[in-house]
C-alpha cells in the first residue's frame, strides 16, 4: 500500500507559470525525494531533502518539507512544456525501499 | 555512463504462465530494487538486492522473486502470471554507500500484459 498522498492529483498550468505539489506522509522518515516520469517510462530522480532540512533548492525546483505535519510540497517555477509529466514523492525510513506518493500529473500548456 | 537497462521492454504473456524480466545496473552500482506500477495500486516496492542476497522484500506473494548476480545485474520471475500481474516493471539501481541518502536511478521499465 502507499504511504503518500499527493495533491492535486492533476494541475494544469500555463507556460511561465509556476507549479506547486504536495505531498504527505504517514510515519517518520530519514529522507524524502520527488522523481519526475514521463509517460509512463522510468522515474528520473529531482531532489532529495534530509529530514533534518527544511527547504533545498535545486535549479528551478524549491522542496520544502514539513516533518511536524508530516508534509512537503515541490515548486517548479517558470514552468516549461517540457515539465510536463507526472510527479512523485518518495519517503524511506532508511536503505532503499521507497514508498511512493500517489502522484500529480502536470500539464504545461503553451 | 550507460543507464540501467531493462529488457524486454515489452512482453506479452498468458495467464498461468511464467516469466523472467532482466536489468542490468549502471557500472558500479551494487544495489538493485524491483517496483511494480499499475493505475490501480500506483509504484510498489518488491524487492531490493545487494551483493546477491535479497537485502529488503515488500508485501508481494511468494510467486514473485528475484536474484542477483555476481556482477550486480538482476533478474525478477513471477511464475503462474495472473491477469492483475499486468503492469509496469521498474528496475532501479544505486551506489549502496553506507549513507542511507541515496538516490535511486531507474530503468525505462518492462511492460508487462497478461491475457
Amino acid at each position: 500500500s502507499q504511504q503518500g498522498e499527493e495533491d492535486p492529483q492533476a494541475l494544469s498550468i500555463q507556460e511561465g507559470e509556476n507549479a506547486t505539489m504536495n505531498c504527505s506522509y504517514k510515519t517518520s522518515i530519514n529522507n524524502l525525494q520527488w522523481y519526475r516520469q514521463n509517460s509512463g517510462r522510468g522515474l528520473v530522480h529531482l531532489i532529495l531533502i534530509r529530514s533534518n532540512e527544511r527547504e533545498k533548492h535545486s535549479g528551478r525546483l524549491r522542496v520544502t518539507l514539513d516533518t511536524s505535519k508530516k508534509s512537503s510540497s515541490l515548486l517548479i517555477t517558470a514552468s516549461r512544456a517540457a515539465d510536463t509529466a507526472s510527479y512523485f514523492c518518495a519517503t524511506t525510513g532508511g536503505g532503499n525501499k521507497l514508498t511512493f506518493g500517489t502522484g500529480t500529473q502536470l500539464k504545461v500548456e503553451l | 555512463k550507460a543507464g540501467v537497462t531493462q529488457t524486454p521492454r515489452y512482453l506479452i504473456k498468458t495467464r498461468g504462465q511464467q516469466v523472467t524480466l532482466s536489468c542490468s545496473p549502471i557500472s558500479g552500482h551494487r544495489s538493485v530494487s524491483w517496483y511494480q506500477q499499475t493505475p490501480g495500486q500506483g509504484l510498489q516496492f518488491l524487492f531490493e538486492y545487494f551483493s546477491e542476497t535479497q537485502r529488503n522484500k515488500g508485501n508481494f506473494p511468494g510467486r514473485f522473486s528475484g536474484r542477483q548476480f555476481s556482477n550486480s545485474r538482476s533478474e525478477m520471475n513471477v511464475s503462474t502470471l495472473e491477469l492483475g500481474d499486468s503492469a509496469l516493471y521498474l528496475c532501479a539501481s544505486s551506489l549502496a554507500t553506507w549513507d542511507a541518502n541515496e538516490k535511486l536511478f531507474f530503468g525505462s521499465g518492462t511492460q508487462l500484459s497478461v491475457l
